[in-house]
């Protein structure tokens, strides 16, 4: 199974702050097809998960452009600028690329 | 506007079988690749099942855990997938959410509880 390892476990941002997510993968998540199914997700407390951005740097629907992915092969990073109070939550990455699907463990963003 | 909603989940005793749906609008389901997911109570998400669209056969993929448990289908006249549970075990306590995954992003559930236990 590909392991998903995130980055840190927890961290604390000043509104307005800056802050970055690492993620790593156990083995290249680039498909046969060319794509690298790589996708972060935030869950805010008491909802499900909510998608932000999918395969490695593309924002979903209505995902404003404070947060940005980057990465490939085996590496990725989710940056949040200018971090709101409506950022708190636990992001996780996942990747779609090698069944079985996985996650990484999560990163819990407190605002300070 | 996009909906997809779990129900069907509860209480059960270990050994013991339950059915989860769910229902979807606001999409072509007929050609949709369905999921089932599960976050377990100290917030571990794991995939669990994906069934395909009737154009791939309706093939399916399990985690490795359910195997020979858990069935996954859908009926693309209600605009629906189901998770069959047997044989259910207190590790597979977890809300359970259901979600469409495409091309470009997905949708998921609000989730449904399910407690295995004694």
């Amino acid at each position: 199974d590909v392991v998903m390892t995130q980055t840190p476990v927890s961290l604390s941002v000043s509104l307005g702050g800056q802050t970055s997510i690492s993620c790593r993968s156990s083995q290249s998540l680039v498909h046969s097809d060319g794509n690298t199914y790589l996708y972060w997700y935030l869950q805010k407390p008491g909802q499900s998960p909510q998608l932000l951005i999918y395969k490695v740097s593309n924002r979903f629907s209505g995902v404003p452009d404070r947060f940005s992915g980057s990465g490939s092969g085996t590496d990725f990073t989710l940056k949040i600028s200018r971090v709101e109070p409506e950022d708190l939550g636990v992001y996780y990455c996942y990747q779609g690329t090698h069944y079985p699907l996985t996650f990484g463990s999560g990163t819990k963003l407190e605002i300070k | 506007e996009v909906q997809v909603l779990e129900s069907g989940g509860g209480l059960v005793q270990p050994g013991n079988s339950l059915k989860l749906s769910c229902a979807t609008s606001g999409f072509t389901f007929s050609t949709a690749w369905m999921y089932w997911y599960r976050q377990f109570p100290e917030k571990r998400l794991e995939w669990v099942a994906r069934i395909k669209a009737k154009s791939n056969n309706y093939a399916t993929d399990y985690t490795e855990s359910v195997k020979g448990r858990f069935t996954i289908s859908r009926d693309d006249s209600k605009s629906s997938i189901y998770l069959q549970m047997n044989n259910l075990k207190e590790e597979d306590t977890a809300i359970y959410y259901c979600a469409w995954r495409y091309y470009s992003g997905d949708y998921w559930g609000q989730g449904v509880m399910v407690t295995v236990s004694s």
